[in-house]
């Protein structure tokens, strides 16, 4: 079952702040992050494997909370770079099947 | 650059006819996925190859099938096309055969004409 994605769509100056979430009604085994600028392959972002877990890269970082079988995805002081779409994917089984979300668009503008 | 490698690039052809989609995974990756973003629905997983096995499946039609090879290079076929199979085919590639990170490769633009 797709895991759904808030909000659709984000629009922000340089330098603000954003979150974009991802919630499953199925048990997860791991959450995936990437990003997709338009008509180009996903890049991968960051992967989290434990419930709690929370990684980070440079201005971007992400939680995975088991529990609630939610993710989120944690953009600070924002770039130009970072507009695209975001998708988060999640497994549940044994297999490396990553079923996405329907993505969120973000626009960063100057 | 994912160092996944897709061939070809873009491909044009008539309802109907069949194509074949080719993609190399990264060195020393052993699971190969294939995707098919469209507008309407988004990226959806069809397939996953391990090691030249069958996987795991999505929501592949059966007019499509895929293998992979001794080589691990996997290809992709789409027969009978219709117009609705126009889309964006990815392929990814990861060392482990569940869980790992996957890469993606710049994708193979189909349209159905």
């Amino acid at each position: 079952q797709q895991p759904v994605q808030s909000p659709q769509a984000v629009i922000l100056r340089e330098g603000e702040d954003a979150v974009i979430n991802c919630s499953s009604s199925k048990a997860l085994y791991s959450v995936h992050w990437y990003r997709q600028k338009h008509g180009e392959a996903p890049v991968f972002l960051m992967i989290l494997l434990k419930g709690g877990e929370q990684k980070g890269h440079e201005k971007i970082s992400a939680s995975f909370n088991e529990k609630k079988q939610q993710s989120s995805l944690y953009l600070t002081a924002s770039q130009l770079s970072y507009s695209g779409t975001y998708f988060c994917g999640t497994v549940s089984g044994n297999t490396g099947k990553l079923i996405f979300g329907q993505g969120t668009t973000l626009q960063v503008k100057p | 650059d994912s160092g996944v490698t897709q061939t070809p690039k873009h491909l044009i052809t008539a309802t109907g006819q069949r194509v074949t989609l080719r993609c190399s995974p990264r060195s020393g990756d052993l699971s190969v996925y294939w995707y098919q973003q469209s507008l309407d629905q988004g990226l959806q997983f069809l397939i996953q190859y391990y090691n030249g096995e069958e996987r795991a499946k999505g929501n592949i039609l059966e007019r499509f099938s895929a293998q992979q090879f001794p080589d691990l290079h996997s290809e992709l076929n789409l027969s009978s096309l219709e117009l609705g199979d126009s889309a964006l085919y990815f392929c990814a590639s990861s060392v482990v055969i569940a869980g790992g990170l996957q890469f993606f490769g710049p994708g193979t633009r189909l349209t159905v004409l």
